[in-house]
């Protein structure tokens, strides 16, 4: 079984600041990592996704993560945020089992992001 | 637009009423996914196709839900006598597995509302 925990539930910044959403998870099984973002009343849409190789990603809108094998971290980051960059964002994992393995994702509880000009 | 769409945007009904919702994934994507979201929740999921075969099933998708996927291409979730606690967001995705990786892209989703 997979679990994701996502650190902190609301996340306040003032735009340019940086910031950071914290995500751990838990797996027996090596994973695939991804983040979401969702904006008010509206589907996810995929930010971005380690699979493997380097343990920096970068996404769209500036944002890129960090996986962390020993601490089973997988945070995300921006350099500067903006106003448009206030969401609801979700840590995920799927397994990499391989051979029939489907997609699955289970999901942590969600992070609100809300920058303050 | 080639997302995936997903229809109503919106349900509202009374407890104990039958709802449908349908999702339409792209075109060339052969596997398709439901969750659900409650307030304050990431989404859970609950049922996966492969092309129209409904390979896994959720413990939370209980005898009312039931979810087709005719021919492999849209797919339709009913939910039979609805209950309070069945108000929640639906969403599908829909992915395609190539070299063992696959990425799910998500619809905008189903209200649902229950009184």
């Amino acid at each position: 079984a997979q679990s994701v925990t996502q650190l902190d539930s609301q996340v306040p910044v003032f735009e340019e600041a940086p910031v950071e959403l914290r995500c751990n998870y838990s797996s027996s099984v090596s994973v695939y990592l991804f983040w979401y973002v969702q904006y008010p009343n509206q589907g996810l849409q995929l930010l971005l996704k380690y699979l493997s190789g380097s343990t920096l990603v970068k996404g769209i809108n500036g944002f890129e993560a960090e996986f962390n094998k020993s601490q089973t971290s997988f945070h995300l980051r921006k350099p500067s945020v903006h106003i448009s960059d206030t969401a609801e964002y979700f840590c995920a994992v799927s397994d990499n089992a391989g051979g029939t393995s489907y997609g699955k994702l289970t999901f942590g509880q969600g992070t609100i992001l809300t920058v303050h000009p | 637009d080639t997302g995936v769409s997903q229809n109503p945007r919106h349900k509202i009904t009374k407890r104990g009423q039958n709802v449908t919702f349908r999702c339409d994934p792209i075109s060339e994507h052969n596997r398709l996914y439901w969750y659900r979201q409650t307030l304050g929740q990431g989404p859970e999921f609950l049922t996966y196709f492969q092309n129209e075969a409904q390979l896994e099933k959720s413990r939370l998708l209980s005898d009312r839900f039931s979810a087709e996927r005719p021919k492999g291409s849209f797919s339709t979730l009913e939910i039979q006598r609805t209950e309070q606690g069945d108000s929640a967001m639906y969403l599908c995705a829909s992915s395609l597995r190539l070299a063992g990786v696959e990425t799910q892209y998500f619809g905008p989703g189903t209200r649902l509302l229950v009184l």
